[in-house]
């Protein structure tokens, strides 16, 4: 099995621009979970979906953020426009069962820099 | 208060030395609770669930205290290996993360 696959592993962008960060579940997993980690913050939610259908997206941090799962194959992340605050790593996690942290798998994650 | 709170550290301990992390959070409904290791610039990953009656896995053991609404870990006989930053994770509703304590294994 290939695990989570998020792409790109890293992006370095100027403010103002668009950032579109890519993820892979692992097949048969029905939870995808998109998170950030910072140094101050540590790792937060932003929003995970069941069955390709958003279902918290409390932690989204404003309009800027936005995610999709057009399929049960592949999210997307995107942010418009970035900011230099938005640098972070994200993580895509996914899970065959709802949340249970024992059966929870992380991607590589993509460490973004906004300039 | 944040929801989870733990000593950033580092916790800087020779080979062979005994450490423990303790956890600290904030809902008393949480419902379960874990270890996540992370190494540097790599992902969390799962290192053992923690039970109310403690539970052990080789060199860790874990421990819940509900009634003070903390969890600790223990590791033994520490290796090289084990330098890592060890996240804590309280169960409700969601997973929440702590910051991580960071740990140094030196030889």
């Amino acid at each position: 099995d290939a695990g989570v696959i998020q792409s790109p592993r890293h992006e370095v962008t100027e403010m103002g621009q668009e950032v579109t960060l890519r993820c892979k579940p692992i097949s048969g997993h029905d939870y995808l979970f998109w998170y950030r980690q910072t140094m101050m913050r540590g790792l937060e939610l932003l929003i995970y979906f069941n069955n390709n259908v958003p279902i918290d997206d409390s932690g989204m941090p404003e309009d800027r953020f936005s995610a999709k799962m057009p399929n049960a194959s592949f999210s997307t992340l995107k942010i418009q426009p970035s900011e230099p605050r938005d640098s972070a790593v994200y993580f895509c996690a996914s899970t065959p069962r709802g949340g249970d942290a024992d059966t929870q798998y992380f991607g590589p994650g993509t460490r973004l820099t906004v300039l | 208060r944040k929801e989870v709170e733990q000593d950033p550290g580092p916790f800087n301990v020779p080979e062979g030395a005994t450490v423990a992390f303790n956890c600290t959070y904030s809902n008393s409904a949480s419902q379960s609770f874990f270890w996540y290791r992370q190494d540097c610039r790599k992902e969390p990953k799962l290192l053992m669930s923690v039970y109310s009656s403690g539970n052990e896995d080789g060199r860790f053991t874990a421990q819940l205290n509900r009634a003070s609404q903390y969890i600790s870990l223990l590791i033994r006989d520490s290796k090289l290996s084990d330098s890592a930053t060890y996240l804590c994770v309280v169960d409700f509703q969601k997973l929440v993360f702590g910051t991580g304590t960071r740990l140094l294994v030196s030889p």
